[in-house]
């Protein structure tokens, strides 16, 4: 079945670095979405991304598809404490046999140490 | 808030017994999905609903089941539970199907002794 795998798996940084994380699909999206999880609360969406390489910014984050629609990336740029947080790539696979469920990424836990 | 009800907010059983997560979606929503989330673990995709109708299924267990009801409030169901079944289990609602953002509930914490 489709997997989605995402990099790194912990990620600590000092408030004001940036950070990234990779979400790799092994079969070819058709979208995929990016939620952040605070700790003790629940996924909230943050974007979705549709054609081969798009690349959206929301303020500090930047989103990207990659061209072949199997990769994905967030980047945030001078990380602040409120970043803290996991983040979870999901995405939809192209083909009709999985088409309809969306298959989230282990995520990436980011830690802002002020 | 986002708009998305689910009950109980925590919930201790034990192990063999069956037990009942409610979900309400967000006004106007139709679909609804169940994820389960361990320790540690990302989002696990068992089922979705929309309109009342199965859509998709995930790796639900046997011992799961559910269903979304008229008014478009969902159930799910967890029998003969094992230890291995705790979890926190989030329910997230979307307008359509396939290419629209979910928004998730705050998530049932189902602790198995």
């Amino acid at each position: 079945g489709q997997q989605v795998m995402q990099i790194p798996q912990y990620q600590h940084v000092q408030e004001g670095e940036d950070f990234t994380t990779y979400c790799n699909s092994s079969t070819t999206l058709s979208n995929i979405q990016w939620y952040k999880q605070r700790p003790g609360g629940h996924p909230v969406f943050l974007i979705q991304l549709v054609k081969s390489g798009e690349v959206k910014k929301q303020k500090r984050l930047t989103f990207q598809f990659g061209e072949a629609k199997k990769n994905s990336s967030l980047h945030i740029t001078a990380t602040q404490t409120t970043d803290v947080g996991t983040y979870f790539c999901a995405g939809r696979a192209i083909s009709s046999g999985s088409a309809r469920q969306l298959t989230f990424g282990s995520g990436t836990q980011l830690t802002v140490l002020p | 808030d986002s708009g998305v009800t689910q009950t109980p907010k925590h919930l201790i059983t034990a192990t063999g017994q069956r037990v009942t997560l409610r979900c309400s979606p967000r006004s106007g929503d139709l679909s609804v999905y169940w994820y389960q989330q361990s320790l540690d673990q990302g989002l696990q995709f068992l089922i979705q609903y929309y309109n009342g109708e199965e859509r998709a299924k995930g790796n639900i267990l046997e011992r799961f089941s559910a269903q979304q009801f008229p008014d478009l409030h969902s159930e799910l169901n967890l029998s003969s539970l094992e230890l291995g079944d705790s979890a926190l289990y989030f329910c997230a609602s979307s307008a359509g199907t396939e290419n629209y953002e979910q928004y998730f509930g705050p998530g049932t914490r189902l602790t198995v002794t």
